[in-house]
């Protein structure tokens, strides 16, 4: 198993431009997430699903969307990014929301950078 | 005032020294509380859950005090592969869906 991948691992961006930051798992994982992590502060929500055609929001959603068409992808959009979107992101799976929500596996991140 | 802090550190240690640190928690709804390790550069992995009662797991004592709203990891004999930072994390559930809270982390150094 791969278990959760995330590409690109890096990513310079110009203020305004759009991307789209890939995200898969292999686990048959109902529930994933993507976070950002930034320096002094704890992980933030950005958007969830809890199933194929499901997602909702977070604790910081503005200025990124989210999509899941099958179990496997989770594919977060930058839709016109912001200097304030410098940071890390981390792709994170569970295996169900009900069961054991703490128990998240997380993808590699990607380091992105808006200049 | 953040809902979970942790001291940032780091945490400067000796190999084979024991080191214990805290988190702080202040909703009181909390549940459910963990330590997550994160290696340099890496993604985070769950390292232990902690217990009402308090658990180990080999070197790795955690300990929960919900009367002061405090969680504790104590790494005995540690080697050098522990130098990473630690994450507290707690779960708590202020409506019908599942909240996880994360704690800026606690960077432990372990000097040879």
């Amino acid at each position: 198993n791969a278990g959760v991948t995330q590409t690109p691992k890096f990513q310079v961006l110009k203020t305004g431009q759009s991307m789209t930051l890939q995200c898969a798992q292999d686990m048959n994982h109902e529930y994933m997430s993507w976070y950002r992590q930034d320096p002094g502060m704890g992980l933030r929500l950005i958007h969830y699903s809890v199933g194929a055609g499901i997602t909702d929001q977070g604790e910081v959603p503005n200025g990124y969307n989210v999509s899941r068409s099958t179990t496997e992808d989770f594919p977060l959009r930058l839709l016109s990014a912001a200097p304030s979107q410098t940071s890390v992101y981390f792709c994170a799976s569970s295996y169900s929301y009900r069961v054991k929500p703490y128990e998240q596996y997380f993808g590699p991140g990607t380091r992105l950078t808006v200049t | 005032r953040k809902e979970v802090e942790q001291d940032p550190g780091p945490f400067n240690v000796p190999e084979g020294a024991t080191v214990a640190f805290n988190c702080t928690y202040s909703n009181s709804a909390s549940q459910s509380f963990f330590w997550y390790r994160q290696d340099c550069r890496k993604e985070p992995k769950l390292l232990m859950s902690v217990y009402s009662s308090g658990n180990e797991d080999g070197r790795f004592t955690a300990q929960l005090n919900r009367a002061s709203q405090y969680i504790s990891l104590l790494i005995r004999d540690s080697k050098l592969s522990d130098s990473a930072t630690y994450l507290c994390v707690v779960l708590a559930r202020p409506d019908s869906n599942y909240q996880l809270i994360w704690g800026a982390g606690t960077k432990l150094i372990i000097k040879p």
